[in-house]
């Protein structure tokens, strides 16, 4: 079925720096492509998605970028806050190898921005 | 609150006992979820209800058994579990349950704050 590897498990960065979380993916028919962002004594929430027809997409001080070919897929976060702290988590649907209506989760990243 | 609430929030249960996991979620969704969330692995699906029918169940022991009685309700019944069952609990919902391959706005998951468990 689809695996979805997650790198790296910890990231922790001076506030005001960026931040590159690299996520890669096994099926070839995957298609959709979201973030999660965990904040602590929270449940997961959406931050930014992708459809394989795109190549990357930004919304403010986040962006994430798709390569197909590669089977890879980053985010990344400009001038990184405080707030910013949390476990990152990347998701793809399973494809024809693991349904293409079920998400598999990477590990997650924890991200600490220190000020 | 995110609009799913889940009750407890913490739990510590003996392998023997009989406990459950409640979740809510009033936003007017068809399909929820529960994912197990243990450290430093993936989200891990159990259970999909869609209008209240189990649609998915990802190879999960018996001792753990779902309800949804009804599309805003969903619970997660647990019976003589071990040590390894110990985990976050994580129930979501979306609008709809993903079908024919493609996922839409109306797929988007929303997860409650989740029901953290300790098995002793």
């Amino acid at each position: 079925g689809e695996n979805v590897e997650q790198h790296p498990s910890t990231l922790s960065v001076q506030e005001g720096d960026s931040a590159v979380i690299k996520c890669t993916y096994s099926d070839s028919a995957s298609n959709y492509f979201p973030w999660y962002k965990q904040e602590l004594g929270k449940g997961p929430q959406l931050i930014i998605d992708i459809r394989s027809n795109v190549g990357e997409k930004k919304d403010q001080r986040i962006a994430v970028t798709l390569n197909k070919t590669a089977k890879h897929f980053s985010l990344h976060i400009t001038e990184t806050q405080p707030e910013d702290s949390a476990v990152y988590f990347c998701a793809a649907d399973g494809g024809e190898s693991g349904g293409y209506n079920k998400l598999i989760f990477g590990a997650g990243t924890r991200l600490a921005v220190h000020p | 609150e995110t609009g799913v609430t889940q009750t407890p929030r913490h739990l510590v249960m003996g392998m023997t006992n009989k406990k459950s996991l409640k979740c809510e979620q009033h936003l007017g969704h068809n399909a929820m979820y529960w994912y197990k969330q243990s450290a430093k692995k993936p989200l891990e699906l159990m259970f999909v209800y869609s209008l209240e029918e189990r649609v998915e169940n990802n190879s999960v022991p018996s001792r753990f058994s779902p309800e949804c009685p009804n599309s805003s309700h969903l619970f997660l019944h647990l019976h003589t579990l071990q040590p390894e069952d110990s985990a976050l609990y994580l129930c979501a919902s979306s609008q709809d349950f993903p079908r024919g391959g493609f996922f839409s706005g109306a797929n988007v998951l929303t997860f409650g704050a989740g029901s953290r468990l300790t098995v002793l």
